[in-house]
């Protein structure tokens, strides 16, 4: 399965609404999809599981949508910490992961 | 509270092999998959592997087969990952991850640098 994300890069000021999109190739199996984002020199940070369930500790201006091929993350209020690289992850009956190539949410 | 701890930085030469320690503390070995993803600058990350904690059966994506050994030492709580036959173009940052359908703990990552 390929994972497609867009946009490539989101432009946007603190406060705003970011809307990051990642599209499956084949039906993710089970909604096994995942968020992460990543800073520079750091791991990538587990966001939402599931396709929506925010992993331990996440603040719930972070939701995850979606279903079989088309998945979205939305934050609801940007703030400075959350300008970084997101991901998303799915598992499939490959029992291996794969990758989108990423989306960079940058300062405006 | 979960923790991966990795090996420090490596460089090596064409042709060479690396190998990596993943250590494990804070929950049970045995009872989790730990998966090995690597990045190279400014990509996505790649999935490489992984193992099962408790009956060390492994899976290699089919990228690696043929270079990539997963192993685990359950009386250490540490993973290995070995991968020879390196090239410039392995050249990245090396991760182990808890989880099975995603990676719910990271470790800090392990540099391999290849070069002549």
């Amino acid at each position: 399965i390929v994972l497609t994300q867009s946009p490539g890069t989101l432009s946007l000021s603190p406060g705003e609404r970011a809307t990051l999109s990642c599209t499956a190739s084949q039906t993710v199996n089970n909604n096994y999809l995942a968020w992460y984002h990543q800073k520079p020199g750091q791991a990538p940070r587990l966001l939402i599981y599931g396709a929506s369930t925010r992993a331990t500790g996440i603040p719930d201006r972070f939701n995850g949508s979606g279903s079989g091929t088309d998945f979205t993350l939305t934050i609801s209020r940007l703030e400075p910490e959350d300008f970084a690289v997101y991901y998303c992850q799915q598992y499939d009956y490959s029992l291996m992961w794969t990758f989108g190539q990423g989306t960079k949410v940058e300062i405006k | 509270q979960v923790q991966l701890v990795q090996t420090g930085p490596e460089v090596k030469t064409p042709g060479a092999s690396v190998k990596i320690s993943c250590q494990a503390s804070g929950y049970t070995f045995k009872n989790f998959v730990l998966h090995w993803v690597r990045q190279a600058p400014g990509q996505r990350p790649e999935y490489m592997g992984w193992i099962n904690g408790g009956n060390g059966n492994t899976k290699y994506s089919q990228i690696f087969q043929g270079r990539l050994t997963i192993t685990r030492d359950t009386s250490a709580n540490t993973a290995y990952m070995d991968l020879s036959s390196l090239t410039s173009e392995d050249t990245a940052v090396y991760y182990c991850a808890r989880g099975l359908t995603r990676a719910d703990f990271w470790g800090q990552g392990t540099l391999v640098t290849v070069s002549s």
